[in-house]
């Protein structure tokens, strides 16, 4: 067990405002990432980072943005949230430099844009 | 580019059957690992296992089994005496053995067992 937690774990909100998920992993695992689930799509990769202040975008980065200033937190951040974001969001962590390649799932997040 | 497939979308069997979920994938690398996971009704996804390409031992654990062959680049997974707890999808990942290689998730094979 990784450790992971997510919160808030449900949250509404309306079109345009802004919306920040945390991600809180309490091992010092290098790499987490952050994840949307949607029906028909399967997980699909949104950021991950590699290191405190090191991130870079996955295959669907656009609208969101993320920030890790310290090892055991990643935060999601919708700057303008738009319907088309309502979806699960799951965060994850992993350490391939001390061999672990399987990446754990925290218990995810349910965001629903109005 | 990597790859994978998980052609069984849904599959239904009735308790205490047998049930195996397939998985291909496709990499060029000559080193990756290969993972399957679950996501019970409840909506966590649970790390199973991971299976790295130059092992391949087939792997048991309990009722669970996985196959895995370099030869035809699967890794399948096969649920023995099935009951109504393996209920879930299962998902199929791969990912390569570079600290920043992503992992590849399949579709997924949503499992139904039948009471």
């Amino acid at each position: 067990d990784a450790g992971i937690t997510q919160s808030p774990r449900h949250k509404v909100t309306e079109t345009g405002t802004p919306v920040t998920l945390r991600c809180h992993q309490t091992e010092n695992h290098r790499y987490m990432y952050w994840y949307r689930q949607d029906p028909g799509h399967g997980l699909r990769l949104i950021h991950y980072s590699y290191g405190v202040k090191d991130t870079d975008k996955g295959e669907v980065s656009d609208g969101y943005s993320v920030s890790r200033s310290k090892t055991e937190d990643f935060l999601l951040t919708l700057e303008s949230a738009t319907s088309s974001q309502t979806s699960v969001y799951f965060c994850a962590n992993s350490d391939p430099g001390q061999g672990n390649y399987e990446q754990y799932f925290g218990p995810g997040t349910r965001l629903t844009v109005t | 580019a990597q790859k994978v497939t998980q052609a069984q979308t849904e599959i239904s069997v009735v308790e205490k059957e047998d049930v195996t979920l397939d998985c291909v994938y496709e990499t060029r690398d000559t080193t990756y690992y290969l993972f399957w996971y679950k996501q019970p009704p409840s909506g966590e996804l649970v790390f199973l296992i991971r299976r790295n390409s130059f092992d391949e031992q087939n792997e048991i654990s309990g009722r669970y089994s996985w196959n895995f062959q370099k030869s035809t680049s699967s890794f399948n997974f096969t649920i023995t005496a099935s009951q109504v707890v393996d209920s879930a999808v299962y998902f199929c990942a791969l990912s390569g053995k570079n600290r920043d290689d992503k992992i590849i998730f399949g579709k997924g094979t949503r499992l139904h067992i039948l009471p």
